[in-house]
């Protein structure tokens, strides 16, 4: 089973801190991703990661950047946390060849900024 | 650019009633189509995809997609649905333009309100 964790299942922030959510995976997949959920919105995607140290911006890259150091881990980070960014963020990953396009998803994180 | 739409936001129905949930897609090449479950306080989990030949695909719980080319649809049906289907439902689809990265392109949700 594919399993996609996630550092917290709530955070509440302050404006202005600088915020880090941790997504580890566990079946040694090319590809991570973060989307940020909203009502109506559905799943926008932050940024991506096809490799280690590779990353490419998604759709809403401003206000966020990413890490992958190692395969497993992919880290997003809030430089500067503003109220607008509270939502819900989720990280997703899929493996290559005829599984690219099959992501799976963590549990996800409910970031407030106050 | 590709785009999905669900064209309901929300969905209520009866339990043991038939549902069908809509989706449409804009692509001009060949896509792979997806749709996910999103229950309560929960990530999302694949409910179903479509890659290649039957265009009718199932999921281990009684739903079932079609894979409408011609109508650039991938609407989702089920039966008859239980008051454990009360969920969101997303339909993705796969973003062939931006090179093999498995990019996907995720519609707006649909809540399915299942009221006993």
């Amino acid at each position: 089973d594919v399993k996609v964790t996630q550092s917290s299942r709530y955070l509440v922030k302050r404006t202005g801190e600088k915020v880090f959510l941790e997504c580890v995976q566990d079946m040694d997949h090319e590809n991570m991703f973060w989307y940020r959920q909203d009502p109506g919105l559905g799943l926008r995607l932050i940024y991506f990661s096809y490799d280690v140290k590779m990353k490419e911006k998604g759709d809403i890259p401003e206000g966020y950047s990413v890490s992958r150091e190692k395969k497993e881990r992919f880290s997003l980070i809030l430089e500067s946390a503003s109220t607008n960014q509270t939502s819900m963020y989720l990280c997703a990953s899929s493996g290559g060849g005829a599984l690219t396009y099959e992501q799976y998803f963590g549990p996800g994180t409910r970031l407030t900024v106050t | 650019a590709q785009s999905v739409t669900q064209l309901d936001s929300q969905v209520p129905v009866f339990e043991e009633a038939p549902v069908e949930l809509r989706c449409n897609y804009s692509s001009s090449v060949s896509v792979y189509l997806f749709w996910y479950v999103q229950y309560p306080n929960q990530g999302l989990q694949l409910l179903l995809k479509y890659l290649s030949g039957s265009t009718l695909v199932e999921s281990i719980n009684g739903f079932e997609a079609e894979f409408n080319k011609s109508q650039t649809s991938f609407h989702l049906r089920k039966p008859s649905v239980h008051i454990s289907d009360t969920a969101e439902y997303f339909c993705a689809v796969s973003d062939r333009g931006s090179g093999n990265t498995g990019k996907l392109i995720f519609g707006q949700g649909t809540t399915l309100q299942v009221k006993p």
